[in-house]
């Protein structure tokens, strides 16, 4: 069966350095991959997404990128972390027959 | 893209009550899916319901595609249905659009 986890779990940084937060997904090739961004408020905002290796789409101009070094792994990233990059950081993968999603446990970012 | 509301926003009940959530959206679409953030922020998936109906355990979902809603049922609602319930649709298998989610409270 197919299993997706992300890393840290939980991550406390200062303003001004940088992130890596990674995702990796089990038991399925070529995974459509996804990074999600959850602020208070609870709506879930696409940050990129990924249909294969070194391809990213990204959503929103902003602080991060992301890559995608091999076929299950994806990575989020800043050079320079701000105070509004704070939130809860969600990974997902799509299976491809159904279109159906899922997500990984999450990291929760705090950035002061 | 496509719009997606939900409804109510919040919901409070007490437990052993039922409850209906609502999703409605904007276009036709390929993909529905229902799911439930707890309170440790973890998504889980609850059903993927283009269409039709489904069940599973004490809850059930319809999707009438035609009419571009789907509803979620809550039975016998017990404290552990707490958290928000997010709809997500998309119309290609490019992205999934989210609602606002509704956040259900159930108290002893």
């Amino acid at each position: 069966s197919q299993t997706i986890h992300q890393w840290p779990a939980t991550l406390v940084q200062p303003v001004g350095s940088p992130l890596s937060l990674e995702c990796t997904v089990e038991g399925t090739s070529n995974p459509n991959l996804y990074w999600y961004r959850q602020a208070a408020g609870r709506g879930l905002q696409l940050l990129f997404y990924s249909v294969g290796i070194g391809q990213i789409s990204s959503e929103v101009p902003q602080n991060l990128s992301a890559s995608r070094p091999q076929d299950r792994q994806f990575i989020l990233s800043s050079k320079k972390l701000l105070l509004s990059d704070s939130g809860f950081y969600l990974c997902a993968w799509r299976r491809s027959s159904t279109g159906e999603l899922f997500f990984g446990e999450g990291s929760r970012l705090t950035v002061l | 893209g496509i719009q997606v509301e939900q409804s109510p926003p919040d919901l409070i009940l007490q437990e052993g009550a039922n409850s209906t959530l609502r999703c409605n959206f904007s276009d036709s679409v390929n993909n529905l899916q229902w799911f439930h953030q707890n309170p440790w922020g973890q998504l889980i998936n609850l059903f993927y319901i283009p269409s039709g109906t489904k069940q599973n355990g004490r809850l059930s979902a319809t999707t009438v595609a035609t009419e571009r809603y789907s509803l979620l049922y809550i039975s016998s609602s017990q404290t552990t249905d707490s958290g928000v319930y997010f709809c997500a649709v998309d119309s290609t298998l490019g992205r999934l659009y989210f609602g606002r989610g509704t956040q259900l409270t159930v108290w002893p």
